[in-house]
């Protein structure tokens, strides 16, 4: 049974760093891709970021890139989102997810989310 | 990049009727556009992909359609359990945009 549980959420000030984690369990992890997803308070859901299953190919949206770096660690079983120079407007649940593939874009298993506040 | 519109952004509908939502893309995405569900103080729940294949333990009357730039998400008798927000999201390409979604009520 997939489990992932993320964790490193909290509050931050407004251009301060967080490192969120997401470890995995109940299936092979270095064989799938794995997604970063965030719902700020009141608003839908908002695909921040991917990983390849090998780390050798990331994706980012346009509101993370140059300030959120995704990275894993096969032998961990994690998956980790650096977030440097917070804003306000980064104040979400940020969800990790588990593609079904090793690149598909799809999420089919999720965290039960951690929650991350932007406030000074 | 991608860009994902639903319409209507809410709706509210009575138990047994027929539900149906609608997405766009601003390009085309062929068959690569996902339905998830997400309930209030639930984590997200991936219903459809590849437009039409529900996943594994999605019940019969949920049903997806469509190609290209526009798709349907209908629920053949809506049920008290499918109150939720849906979202539509492309995989053809990073970024992996969902739309804004839309918020389903029992009327």
């Amino acid at each position: 049974q997939v489990q992932l549980v993320e964790s490193g959420g909290g509050v931050v000030q407004p251009g301060g760093s967080l490192r969120l984690s997401c470890t995995a369990s109940g299936f092979r992890f270095s064989d799938f891709g794995m997604h970063w997803v965030r719902q700020a308070p009141g608003k839908g859901l908002e695909w921040v970021t991917f990983i390849r299953y090998d780390g050798r190919i990331t994706y980012y949206a346009d509101s993370a890139k140059g300030r959120f770096t995704i990275s894993r660690d096969n032998s961990k079983n994690t998956v980790y989102l650096q977030m440097n120079s917070l804003k306000t407007a980064d104040t979400a649940a940020y969800y990790c997810a588990k593609d079904p593939k090793w690149l598909s874009g799809l999420m089919e298993s999720w965290g039960q989310g951690t929650l991350v506040i932007v406030s000074s | 990049d991608i860009q994902m519109t639903q319409s209507p952004s809410s709706l509210s509908a009575s138990v047994g009727d027929r539900v149906t939502i609608t997405c766009r893309a601003s390009q085309g995405v062929g068959n690569y556009l996902a339905w998830y569900q997400h309930k209030p103080g639930e984590i997200p729940r991936l219903l459809i992909f590849a437009a039409s294949t529900l996943q594994s333990g999605v019940p019969s009357r949920f049903s997806g359609s469509g190609s290209g730039t526009e798709f349907t998400l209908t629920i053949s008798s809506l049920q008290p359990d499918d109150v939720a927000v849906y979202y539509c999201q492309q995989y053809k390409s990073a970024p992996y945009a969902f739309a804004q979604g839309t918020n389903l009520e029992i009327k």
